[in-house]
This record gives structure tokens, C-alpha cells and sequence, in this order.
């Protein structure tokens, strides 16, 4: 099967830089999204990575390494709208032809 | 240029009735998915259309089925309603089928089932 998990919560001030991990498990690997979600809203796209390596898009950086079956969404210079729920995502190909499998999602909240 | 658009925005069922959700990608988009997000959890896909044909299907009942228009807009229907169903539908469009591209989510279609 397919899982991806993520931690539930983080918790940072602002200014700081926060981690958040994802690991997953999938039949077939063809990369590695990450969305954020505000309360009551759309996800975003924020990144992929579809090799191993580290992208990096403004004060968010994400990480892949697919020997280890693991990336990491990295926030640098926490702002207060930065407190939302972030969600790693696997492409996954079944006889179902391919599918977006989500995490559970990891809840940020910023604290001044 | 308007991004995915979806209505309605709140609908309210009885269990047993059926529900048709509709969805507009952005002008250029073919492709077009739609999740269920149920309340603390992440987005479930159940379907991706891309020219008018279904290219992925998730782990949902044949309860729900979808199709895409030659316009490429997108209808997602599920009958015979469960409280269960009770979620956030949302529907994305990219320009590819592949996932490597960004999905552009719309704002969803909040159904409530009682």
C-alpha cells in the first residue's frame, strides 16, 4: 500500500526556521509535492522534487532523498501567515492508473 | 485570468439523495482531479480527467463518478448519500496528468449530509 506520515502539529516563533518531515512508502516513487492549506482554504502548490536534492523557492526550501524514502518542507524567517497546515504528497501509479496520495498533514502554528 | 472555480460552495443533503458538484479549470488546464477532504485530514483523490477520459481512480465506492466536458469543466456525482460523505470536495486543474506540475485547487464545495 501507500502511506506517507508527517508529524501532526509544529510549533515556532517567528523569524525562527522549521523543519517539517515527510516519509513515505509507495509502490511506485515519481516525486515529492508540498501544499499548504489555510484554514478554510485551497491548497497551494509550494514545491517538488522529483530528484534527490534540495529546491529552493524564496524562504521555503524543500528536500528529497529517495534512498531514504524521505523529504523535509524547510521554512526559513517564520512569519505570522506562515500558520497553516502543510501537506506532503506522493504520485503513486497503480493498474488505476496515477493518483496524488496526500499525507495526514503537519499543523504550523507561528507564535510571536 | 480566473482561477478553478466550483459550485455551489455549501450544500446540505439527506442521506439516500444524490449530488452533483461542478467544477471549472483554469482557462489552458485538461486535466482535472477532485479529492474529498474530510475535516483534519489531508485531500483523498478519487478521480483525475484529462480530454474527456478518466486517467486515475481512488479507492472510493462506485457511488461516485465524474466526467469531464468538451470545455474540459468537470461534474463529480455521488449517489445514494452517506453522513460519511460529509466533507470538503475539491477539485484541482494542471496542464499535465503526471503530477509534477502544479494543481491549481479551487475553493471547494462543502457538502453536509444529515
Amino acid at each position: 500500500g501507500q502511506s506517507l506520515e508527517q508529524p501532526s502539529e509544529v510549533t515556532a516563533v517567528e523569524g525562527a526556521i522549521v523543519q517539517i518531515n515527510c516519509t513515505y512508502q509507495t509502490s511506485g516513487f515519481y516525486g515529492l509535492s508540498w501544499y499548504q492549506q489555510h484554514d478554510g482554504g485551497a491548497p497551494t502548490f509550494l514545491s517538488y522534487n522529483g530528484l534527490d536534492g534540495l529546491e529552493e523557492t524564496g524562504r521555503f526550501s524543500s528536500f528529497l532523498s529517495r534512498s531514504d524514502s524521505y523529504g523535509y518542507l524547510l521554512l526559513q524567517e517564520l512569519q505570522m501567515k506562515d500558520s497553516a497546515s502543510y501537506f506532503c504528497a506522493v504520485r503513486d501509479l497503480s493498474n488505476q492508473g496515477g493518483k496524488l496520495i496526500f499525507g495526514q498533514g503537519t499543523e504550523l502554528s507561528v507564535k510571536p | 485570468d480566473a482561477g478553478v472555480t466550483q459550485s455551489p460552495t455549501h450544500l446540505i443533503k439527506t442521506r439516500g439523495q444524490q449530488v452533483t458538484l461542478r467544477c471549472s479549470p483554469i482557462s489552458g488546464h485538461k486535466s482535472v482531479s477532485w479529492y474529498q477532504q474530510v475535516l483534519g485530514q489531508g485531500p483523498q483523490f478519487i478521480f483525475q480527467y484529462y480530454e474527456k477520459e478518466e486517467r486515475g481512480r481512488g479507492n472510493f465506492p462506485d457511488r461516485f463518478s465524474a466526467r469531464q466536458f468538451p470545455n474540459y469543466s468537470s461534474e463529480l456525482n455521488v449517489n445514494a448519500l452517506l453522513l460519511g460523505d460529509s466533507a470538503l470536495y475539491l477539485c484541482a486543474s494542471s496542464l499535465r496528468t503526471d503530477f509534477t506540475y502544479e494543481q491549481y485547487f479551487g475553493p471547494g464545495t462543502r457538502l453536509t449530509v444529515t
